[in-house]
């Protein structure tokens, strides 16, 4: 079946614009994830959304980073006046139960958005 | 100190060589530890899952994890240029926390 899809692939902006980053889950799952990765990085944590739970936000750098999911599917990732050092590729993942839960805890990752501040 | 660190390579062997991949945690709260491999420009998927001590094989590969030195390791056994590709230790104990990953090429 289809996989977790990301939109745009790449995305290049101006210091100072704002980005919308969209994440189509697998259906079903009630378990969304953002990560950031930047080069030479691992993935680091942004937000996780648990079904119609209040999203653990406690991986966001800053207040410029906003995250929503509609309906609990898609989810829009949005980074007010973005500075260089947002430069990063934005990874969604979902799960159909959050990692620890259960057995059935696996995350499927997108293939990313690759984001360049200049 | 990292929670968790992982020695980013890049490591390159010759088609057919066992590789060792490692990384040593300091939170001992983790309890689930994960190996995803990610290719270039695509995202991590998930290879292999273990719950506790010892080892687990799935095919050529085998994760072992040893929480008394707080170290995991993964073994890929008869590499393939197949294998190429970015690896990434994760590790929950309430919070997911990746390492940094190891760039790994096989040479045919």
């Amino acid at each position: 079946g289809a996989g977790v899809s990301q939109s745009p692939s790449n995305k290049v902006t101006e210091k100072g614009k704002d980005v919308e980053l969209r994440c189509d889950p697998i259906s079903g799952h009630t378990a969304l994830y953002w990560y950031r990765q930047s080069l030479g990085q691992g993935l680091e944590f942004l937000i996780y959304f648990q079904g119609n739970s209040a999203p653990d936000k406690s991986g966001l750098p800053s207040d410029r980073f906003s995250a929503e999911r509609t309906g609990g599917s898609v989810s829009t990732l949005t980074i007010q006046r973005t500075q260089q050092e947002d430069s990063a590729v934005y990874l969604c993942a979902s799960s159909l139960y959050h990692v620890g839960t259960s057995s059935d805890d696996t995350q499927y990752f997108g293939p990313g958005t690759r984001l360049t501040v200049l | 100190q990292k929670e968790v660190e992982q020695d980013p390579g890049p490591l390159s062997v010759p088609e057919g060589a066992i590789v060792s991949l490692n990384c040593t945690y300091s939170n001992s709260a983790f309890q689930y530890f994960m190996w995803y491999r990610q290719y270039s420009r695509k995202g991590p998927e998930l290879l292999m899952y273990t719950y506790s001590s010892g080892n687990k094989e799935d095919g050529r590969f085998t994760a072992q994890v040893d929480k008394s030195s707080k170290y995991i390791s993964l073994f890929i056994r008869d590499s393939q240029p197949s294998d190429s590709a970015t690896y990434l230790c994760a590790m929950y104990g309430g919070k997911l926390i990746f390492g940094q990953g190891t760039e790994l090429s096989v040479k045919p």
